[in-house]
């Protein structure tokens, strides 16, 4: 089955400073993968969606100066949160779907990664 | 602005009881619907999907679909004390990938 790889599981990192986190698909191609955060006791909310070989695509309200993704291959994405402050403490989580054609479209299935717990001090 | 609505719950079933979550979403057109299930502090995991109007079960669940109701449910049958976790509707939006997610239904399953 498909795999999604996601790393660091925690990170701590003080207020100002930038944090990485990358996603994998392990078993698969990823053309497209999506950035969600989560909030205590909050569902998933879309940040952005990443395209393999261009720019993602931010969800109204998302910086997109503040959050960079990068999407060089297809298997891998990455987010980076810029300039971190506490208030953008949250779990972080990406997912992905096979490329179009594989699979039906309409019934594509999101594979999530293990997400990211990120505290900023 | 495209919602789905889940009842945050918590939704307390015995063990060994039927336990029935509902989602209803707003956009006319989407596709495909899911249901993932999460547990405090991990990721989303897939408990199955459906795309057509009815009933579709696998194991212990059954997802039901009514696209004229704009309503999507998910019964747990033979409730397990491990069902115990949050209960998330994800609805695909028509022509996208895009996938938006419901609030979640907290579900407590007593032993």
């Amino acid at each position: 089955g498909a795999v999604v790889s996601q790393h660091p599981s925690w990170v701590i990192c003080k207020s100002g400073t930038s944090v990485k986190i990358e996603c994998r698909s392990l078993d698969f191609q990823a053309t497209t993968m999506f950035w969600y955060r989560q909030f205590p006791k909050q569902s998933l909310m879309l940040m952005a969606t990443s395209n393999e070989g261009s720019k993602a695509t931010y969800e109204q309200g998302v910086e997109k100066d503040k959050f960079l993704i990068n999407h060089a291959s297809l298997t891998l994405s990455t987010l980076t949160v810029t300039s971190a402050h506490p208030e953008d403490s949250s779990f972080y989580i990406c997912s992905a779907i096979r490329s179009a054609g594989i699979v039906k479209r309409g019934a594509n299935v999101l594979t999530f990664g293990a997400g990211s717990r990120l505290t900023v001090l | 602005q495209k919602e789905v609505e889940q009842n945050s719950g918590p939704l307390s079933v015995p063990e060994g009881a039927i336990a029935s979550l509902n989602c209803t979403y707003s956009d006319r057109g989407s596709q495909s619907f899911f249901w993932y299930r999460q547990y405090s502090g991990k990721s989303p995991e897939l408990i199955m999907f459906i795309y057509s109007n009815g009933d579709k079960e696998d194991g212990r669940f059954t997802a039901q679909l009514n696209k004229a109701s704009q309503y999507v449910s998910l019964l747990i049958r033979d409730s397990q004390p491990s069902d115990s976790a949050t209960y998330l509707c994800a609805v695909n939006m028509a022509g996208t990938y895009k996938y938006i997610f419901g609030t979640g239904t907290r579900l407590k399953v007593l032993a």
